[in-house]
């Protein structure tokens, strides 16, 4: 079983539509990552979360820690949302800042 | 532009052969990432620098891998005697601190082994 798990693997929606890609985990962490990859490879990061909820434009995340589940929610979701979405946990072990561990990313693809 | 540049874009290379990659992160970060990403997969984690000190590897960096960041700078990552397993996207990331909001992910360099 991976460490980090997403859901769904594979995501289609119509433009407009309310999207939510979820990612849990079964280890301790110090804060989550939700990056966007386009095709070709260019990642950018979207959100780091340790708590709580946090809003950036259209796109909102989540996280629970003690329930070890966060979601990324985009809001009236457009052509240009079509990416991969991964989510990545960063570890919090013997006060090293330790490392990322990913997960195989949701692919979305919004239709207009 | 993320401002981390990584070179170069692409690598064919033949079984057995040595290559090297180059990241230029962002020029004040202090920390920088190396991952490797197969098709299909999430990113996996290689090796990271704080300034020139390489602080972590993972166990999937074989003996014929290495990595410098010899200035603290720039860093480079070699394959030696490259295998078929071997070909991957290739990422560099830096960031200012260690609990930096932003990741800054550079184009990655894409490697086929034949």
């Amino acid at each position: 079983k991976n460490e980090v798990e997403q859901s769904p693997q594979n995501l289609t929606a119509q433009e407009g539509e309310f999207i939510t890609i979820n990612c849990s985990y079964s280890v301790g962490i110090s804060a989550l990552h939700w990056l966007q990859q386009h095709p070709g490879g260019g990642i950018v990061s979207l959100f780091m979360l340790s708590s709580g909820k946090k809003k950036h434009g259209r796109l909102i995340a989540t996280i629970n820690i003690q329930e070890k589940h966060s979601s990324l929610h985009i809001t009236a979701s457009h052509p240009r949302d079509s990416a991969v979405y991964i989510c990545a946990v960063l570890l919090n072990y013997g006060g090293s800042q330790g490392n990322l561990i990913f997960g195989k990313g949701t692919k979305l693809s919004v239709k207009p | 532009d993320t401002g981390v540049s990584q070179n170069p874009r692409h690598k064919i290379t033949k079984r057995g052969q040595n290559v090297t990659f180059r990241c230029d992160p962002i020029s004040e970060h202090n920390r920088l990432y190396w991952y490797r990403q197969t098709l299909g997969q999430g990113p996996e984690f290689l090796t990271y620098f704080q300034n020139e000190a390489q602080l972590e590897k993972s166990r999937l960096l074989s003996d014929r891998f290495s990595a410098e960041r010899p200035k603290g700078s720039f860093s480079t990552l070699e394959i030696q005697r490259t295998e078929q397993g071997d070909s991957a996207m290739y990422l560099c990331a830096s960031s200012l601190t260690p609990r930096a909001e932003k990741l800054f992910f550079g184009s990655g360099t894409q490697l086929s082994v034949l």
